[in-house]
């Protein structure tokens, strides 16, 4: 049973860089599309960007410019950067699966991980 | 603001059947097939209803999902308390070349 589990500082400053990782157990990273989600406390959804075991990104234009995602298909994990970062960028940030052809199918995700922004 | 629109709170009482609506576009729904996630206080989103109607194993046929046009609705028979969560719709949108979702509906089991 494939599980994932994002992990990362829960206290990022204002202006820095958030980075988190979302380790694959029980499976493996290749052939799937892995994305990054967040949500604000009390808010809805919001997808972040996508990464595909081969490499390939797309990100949200919202934060594009400001996100990385990588993955090591080595060590089973992928990988969120989010630089500049203010309270906005505070949230639950959720890594999730998808498969090819089913882009809005999020077939697994990781239970989540709450990073705050300080100033 | 989501590119999806549902409404923000729904409920019913226990037996009941309820429906959650999810309005989109052409560029999203009219083109696209629709998912659902049901998320509990305190937990990640879990799929419940795939490519419009399907439901992945586990998830009970008191769920259905239906689309027509560039809308799409849950429905939730033999209401239950356990069924108290927040529904997002999600799908994939041509213009944004990414997945987008709808604002989530809190449904209440009176």
């Amino acid at each position: 049973q494939v599980q994932l589990q994002e992990s990362g500082p829960g206290l990022v400053k204002a202006s820095e860089t958030l980075s988190l990782t979302c380790t694959v157990s029980g499976g493996s990273v290749s052939s799937y599309y892995w994305n990054w989600i967040r949500q604000p406390p009390g808010k809805g959804l919001e997808w972040i960007g996508y990464i595909y075991s081969s490499g390939s990104t797309y990100y949200n234009p919202s934060v594009k410019g400001r996100v990385t995602i990588s993955v090591d298909t080595s060590n089973n994990q992928n990988s969120l950067k989010l630089s500049s970062v203010t309270a906005a960028d505070t949230a639950v940030y959720y890594c999730a699966r998808t498969t090819v052809g089913a882009m809005a199918v999020f077939n697994i995700w990781g239970q989540g991980t709450m990073v705050t922004v300080s100033s | 603001q989501s590119v999806l629109t549902q409404p923000p709170s729904a409920s019913g009482t226990p037996g009941q059947r309820v429906t959650v609506s999810c309005s989109g576009s052409s560029s999203n729904i009219g083109s696209n097939t629709v998912s659902w996630y049901q998320q509990l206080p305190g937990t990640a989103p879990k799929l419940l209803i795939y490519s419009n109607n399907q439901r992945p194993s586990g998830v009970p046929d008191r769920f259905s999902g239906s689309k027509s046009g560039t809308s799409a609705s849950l429905a939730i028979s033999g209401l239950q308390s356990d069924d108290e969560a927040d529904y997002y719709c999600a799908a994939w949108d041509d213009s944004l070349k990414g997945p987008v979702f709808g604002g989530g509906t809190r449904l209440t089991v009176l």
